[in-house]
């Protein structure tokens, strides 16, 4: 499968539990990224790694832990979450870490915390 | 601080008709500006950005730094054109994106 791929697309999860998002690129990229996307705000940049290494931290808290094992992959984990986190959580990738490179987004994962 | 500015959350039009969804953004450097559409049930994906100058799908946008504006315009709409759109702004030379909160425009028929 090409693109961007991302699951589960749908996760239900209690505060107190532990989960976790997955990324997946089969596009060749060096840069993936985590987006959160909650009604009626922007998307939100939350994480960006670099050839696995993290670059970017826009001030997320610590209950989102992201994980880069190699360039295709990364991963959002995830641990005593509020309900004011449910949203949808998207992963993309570019190219590189160059100004003006496509970003190519999958389709997102609907996390509800109850 | 970057900022990008999409003052509509609805836009409708009736097929034919011209559409404009206006974007503003607050940058004081060199900007790099972007659209970005989401069809129904489809990801998010690039429409258009000013360096290339080109016309998709019919669409084109002009990049005012007078203004600070990236508009989004479209001589004749088309009813497969009712998407979210999103204009987003980067700045040169790094990863980071500035995403607007979106226009869904409605192409009613």
């Amino acid at each position: 499968e090409t693109g961007v791929t991302q699951t589960p697309r749908h996760l239900v999860m209690g505060m107190t539990n532990k989960k976790s998002l997955k990324c997946e690129q089969h596009l060749g990229h060096n840069a993936m990224y985590w987006y959160k996307q909650s009604a009626k705000k922007p998307l939100e940049l939350m994480f960006v790694y670099n050839f696995k290494e993290q670059t970017e931290n826009n001030s997320v808290p610590s209950r989102f832990s992201p994980e880069c094992p190699n360039s295709s992959h990364l991963f959002l984990h995830l641990h005593t979450l509020q309900p004011e986190d449910s949203a949808l959580y998207l992963c993309a990738s570019t190219a590189d870490s160059s100004a003006g490179n496509t970003i190519y987004f999958g389709e997102g994962s609907w996390l509800t915390v109850v | 601080a970057q900022r990008v500015t999409q003052p509509e959350k609805l836009l409708s039009v009736f097929k034919g008709a011209p559409v404009e969804l206006k974007c503003n953004y607050s940058y004081s450097g060199s900007p790099e500006l972007f659209w970005y559409v989401q069809y129904s049930r489809q990801r998010l994906q690039l429409l258009l950005r000013h360096i290339s100058r080109e016309s998709i799908k019919g669409f084109t946008a002009d990049l005012n730094k007078g203004e600070t504006s990236f508009h989004l315009k479209k001589p004749f709409a088309q009813e497969e054109d009712s998407a979210m759109y999103y204009c987003a702004l980067q700045r040169g030379g790094y990863q980071k994106v500035t995403f607007g909160t979106g226009t869904k425009l409605q192409v009613i028929p």
